[in-house]
């Protein structure tokens, strides 16, 4: 079955220490990959998506995302991260020519960063 | 546009209560989304619509929950008789697909927050 992993559900940093966040998925085929942000009381919003083209794709707030194939990794990144982006975190693929149109979620990573 | 809009925002009831819950999707988006949401499964997707139609509710946990959309522009998640494990948050996205399914950016509305006593 088709799946996404987050490595960590929990991660605290400090102001302006640098974030990654790992997320695997299993799926041989062509897929789309997509980071939701959901702040403390708030719907899920995108923060970055990757379609096709360059692995590397920026997103809002600083942040990016690497795709590497060989490895079935869409990792999350960002070199400083702010008090403001407390949040959690939620890798997402769409597998493409599978005939459905749904969208996996990892369990999410919460974030915590210390003023 | 306003987004997708759901109500209750919130929703307090007692086992064995019937809920139901809304959704306007965005307008001009084709497919519609239910999720669902706790600490200890994530975000789970329950059902989702293409053009009103229900194409997969293999997420739908059991017969005490259905789902309907009557037009493009609402869609209802019932649960009758409610539990306490039905207790969650409950997201519904919309989305718009392309030539191709390439796309498939979800667009979340706010969430109802369900407590069943």
């Amino acid at each position: 079955a088709q799946s996404v992993s987050q490595h960590n559900h929990h991660v605290i940093l400090s102001e302006a220490a640098s974030l990654e966040l790992g997320c695997n998925y299993s799926y041989g085929g062509t897929v789309n990959l997509f980071w939701y942000v959901q702040y403390p009381g708030q719907h899920l919003q995108l923060l970055l998506k990757y379609f096709s083209g360059d692995p590397l794709v920026k997103g809002i707030k600083g942040f990016e995302a690497e795709f590497i194939k060989s490895k079935f990794s869409f990792n999350l990144r960002k070199p400083s991260v702010q008090w403001s982006d407390t949040a959690e975190y939620f890798c997402a693929v769409k597998p493409l020519n599978t005939g459905g149109f749904k969208t996996i979620f990892g369990a999410g990573t919460r974030l915590f960063v210390k003023a | 546009d306003a987004g997708v809009i759901q109500s209750p925002r919130h929703e307090v009831t007692e086992m064995g209560q019937e809920v139901t819950l809304r959704c306007k999707p965005i307008s001009g988006h084709d497919y519609l989304f239910w999720y669902r949401q706790t600490m200890m499964r994530g975000l789970e997707l329950l059902i989702y619509f293409n053009n009103n139609v229900p194409i997969d509710d293999s997420g739908m946990p059991e017969d005490r929950f259905s789902a309907k959309m009557p037009n493009a522009s609402f869609s209802t998640l019932k649960i009758q008789p409610s539990e306490p494990r039905d207790s969650a948050v409950y997201f519904c996205a919309s989305s718009l697909s392309n030539s191709g399914g390439a796309d498939g950016e979800l667009f979340f509305g706010e969430g109802s927050r369900l407590t069943v006593l």
